[in-house]
């Protein structure tokens, strides 16, 4: 069965820091590839998306993915972090074909100081 | 556009008393989705239908759970009887078609005691 993994459960980062959340996922076909975020009381939003072509994709308030598929991964990188950025992120992955709902992560929540 | 809608928000009830939940998708989205987010854990699919149709329900305890589309637009889901493990967010979304972009409601919150 198709699973996704976050390594990351938890991240502390100051304002101005790097960011990278890792994502791996186990699938035997083609995939699309999603993150998604959700803000303190609001709901779930994309943030960015891969279906296919370039392998880097850019995504809303500055951040980007790259889907390298000989490691099966898909992380998320900010290059600076602000405090809005504070959140749960997760991962989720669909197959091409056949069945298309998404099948998430556990998520990881980034809680950014000032 | 309106996004997806839900009610309600939050449900408290006890165990083995029955619950509903309402999902109205954006307009014209043929593919509606219930999820079961679990405190600590990613959002784990139910059911999926395509229009009035389900084309995954593999994963929804059937014995408990139930879940209709009537004409391709709204949808409840139905949960009788609750038991304590049912306590969890539960999310709608809806997509134009298969293999799309799912946008996400609210979701209603569920206690069951």
């Amino acid at each position: 069965a198709q699973s996704v993994s976050q390594h990351n459960h938890h991240v502390i980062l100051s304002e101005a820091a790097s960011l990278e959340l890792g994502c791996n996922y186990s699938y035997g076909g083609t995939v699309n590839l999603f993150w998604y975020v959700q803000y303190p009381g609001q709901h779930l939003q994309l943030l960015l998306k891969y279906f296919s072509g370039d392998p880097l994709v850019k995504g809303i308030k500055g951040f980007e993915a790259e889907f390298i598929k000989s490691k099966f991964s898909f992380n998320l990188r900010k290059p600076s972090v602000q405090w809005s950025d504070t959140a749960e992120y997760f991962c989720a992955v669909t197959l091409t074909t056949g069945r298309r709902a998404l099948t998430f992560g556990s998520g990881t929540r980034l809680q950014v100081q000032p | 556009e309106a996004g997806v809608a839900q009610s309600p928000r939050y449900k408290i009830i006890e165990k083995r008393q029955s619950v509903a939940f309402w999902c109205n998708p954006i307009s014209g989205h043929a593919t509606l989705y219930w999820y079961q987010q679990i405190l600590g854990q990613g959002p784990k699919l139910l059911i999926q239908f395509q229009n009035n149709g389900v084309v995954d329900d593999s994963q929804l305890p059937k014995d408990r759970f139930s879940a209709e589309r009537l004409k391709g637009v709204d949808s409840t889901l139905k949960i009788q009887p609750a038991k304590l493990e049912d306590s969890a967010v539960y999310l709608c979304a809806s997509s134009p078609g298969t293999g799309n972009e799912q946008y996400f409601g609210p979701g209603t919150r569920l206690t069951v005691t």
